[in-house]
């Protein structure tokens, strides 16, 4: 298995909600990332998980809270966001964690998020 | 800082002809790696290039990584309208942070 899947793959959510994204991957992959996309930009890092611990969170704002329950799984969890939120969300992985200077990464195919 | 600097930005050609596009730093990476992304889709990953002076064949793309290892650079043989996207680069800073170059978008009109 070669794939990083992703659900769902578009939620529209209101400011007051509360809701989640999924990330799997089964390539026995150390690192997992996630990033932000906005339209006709390149994704932006948010988060890299490196043997389930958190090794990087760029300055992301708390209403991102990920969580990584296992070495196949990483989760973004989302509350009180701002319009401004909306973007497509991928998810990565990669071979081995960040010391790694080949650094190859598997992209999801993302999440489409709108917050109205 | 070190930065990924891509060009063009945007490219529209007529399928048949040959392209290339570029990914210039002034830093010095220990590999980078060209991704190609389709709308609404995620980043797929075309090639890896490590050592300096290398160059990737990939069907109809070459790839080429600069001998200091500063840039590195895609050429498009006979390009079709499926190569169509944004190509991106990528690699690893000083950091041990990954960044993006913010791509060239490429369109093949058939």
């Amino acid at each position: 298995d070669t794939e990083v899947t992703q659900t769902p793959k578009h939620l529209v959510m209101g400011m007051t909600n509360k809701k989640s994204l999924k990330c799997e991957q089964h390539m026995g992959h150390r690192a997992m990332y996630w990033y932000k996309q906005k339209a006709k930009k390149p994704p932006e890092l948010m988060f890299v998980y490196s043997y389930e611990k958190l090794s990087i969170n760029e300055s992301v704002p708390s209403r991102f809270s990920p969580e990584c329950p296992n070495s196949s799984l990483l989760n973004l969890h989302l509350h009180a966001l701002q319009p401004e939120d909306s973007a497509l969300y991928l998810c990565a992985s990669s071979q081995e964690g960040l010391l790694m200077s080949y650094n190859e990464q598997f992209f999801g195919p993302g999440t489409r998020l709108t917050v109205l | 800082t070190q930065l990924l600097e891509q060009s063009p930005q945007f490219l529209s050609i007529q399928e048949g002809e040959n392209l290339t596009v570029y990914c210039n730093s002034s830093s010095v990476f220990s590999s980078l790696q060209w991704y190609r992304q389709e709308p609404g889709e995620g980043p797929v990953l075309l090639v890896t290039v490590v050592t300096g002076g290398e160059v990737k064949k990939l069907k109809r793309l070459t790839f080429q990584f600069g001998d200091a290892r500063k840039d590195s650079s895609l050429h498009i043989t006979a390009a079709q309208p499926g190569d169509t996207g944004l190509y991106l680069c990528a690699g690893m800073n000083r950091d041990d942070k990954i960044i993006f170059g913010k791509g060239t978008r490429l369109h093949i009109l058939p």
